[in-house]
């Protein structure tokens, strides 16, 4: 079945440092997306791509960066980890033209 | 600007009862409109969709949603909550086009008492 998958799914890091989030799907959907999620924010886009070497800034995109070199992967870099950036993490994909998005399972990601 | 308010950050119910999350939405074209649930420590589940066809979307778990243009609404029910029904609902909102990004509603965490 195809999926998506996220990896580390746990993540404890220190101030400063550069940390990579790795997103994998198997649909070979062309769109992907990263959001944050935190109390009382809901889910805000950090970044997106709508194919490879495409990609976009959402809401959120200071201190983040993505690239998007095939179709199945969008690696999510946090270049240099602030405390701030303590959150969920989840990527998703689509291709309907309704924008359906399936997620993948979430990484937690603490910055100390 | 499209926007998506959920009234109502937490809604309390119980085992049985009718279950029911707001949804408004805001949009200056037909938009496309979707529930997601997330269970603890889990990833968003697609619940339902509504894109443009039936007015009245059913989807998994017994949840159904009705599409109130009116009332720019979208609001989910379900008519016997169960305790496996406790969790984050969020509603969502696609402008179509060549637009992919979804609109959040802020989340409405549902419990569900004996």
């Amino acid at each position: 079945d195809a999926e998506i998958t996220q990896s580390p799914r746990h993540k404890i890091t220190e101030t400063g440092r550069q940390v990579t989030l790795a997103c994998h799907q198997t649909w070979n959907h062309n769109n992907m997306f990263w959001y944050r999620q935190d109390l009382g924010h809901g889910l805000r886009l950090i970044h997106y791509s709508y194919g490879v070497q495409d990609t976009n800034k959402g809401e959120v995109s200071d201190g983040y960066s993505v690239s998007r070199s095939n179709t199945e992967d969008l690696p999510l870099t946090l270049e240099s980890a602030a405390s701030s950036q303590t959150s969920v993490y989840f990527c998703a994909s689509s291709e309907s033209t309704s924008g359906e998005q399936y997620f993948g399972p979430g990484t937690r990601l603490t910055v100390t | 600007a499209q926007s998506v308010t959920q009234l109502g950050s937490h809604v309390s119910v119980s085992e049985g009862a009718l279950v029911l999350l707001r949804c408004n939405y805001s949009s200056s074209v037909p938009p496309y409109l979707f529930w997601y649930v997330q269970y603890p420590n889990q990833g968003l589940q697609l619940l339902l969709k509504y894109t443009s066809a039936a007015t009245l979307v059913k989807g998994i778990n017994g949840f159904e949603a009705e599409f109130k243009k009116s009332e720019t609404s979208f609001h989910l029910t379900k008519p016997s909550a169960h305790m496996s029904d406790a969790a984050e609902y969020f509603c969502a909102l696609n402008s179509g086009g060549s637009n992919y990004k979804l609109t959040f509603g802020k989340g409405t965490l549902l419990t569900v008492n004996p």
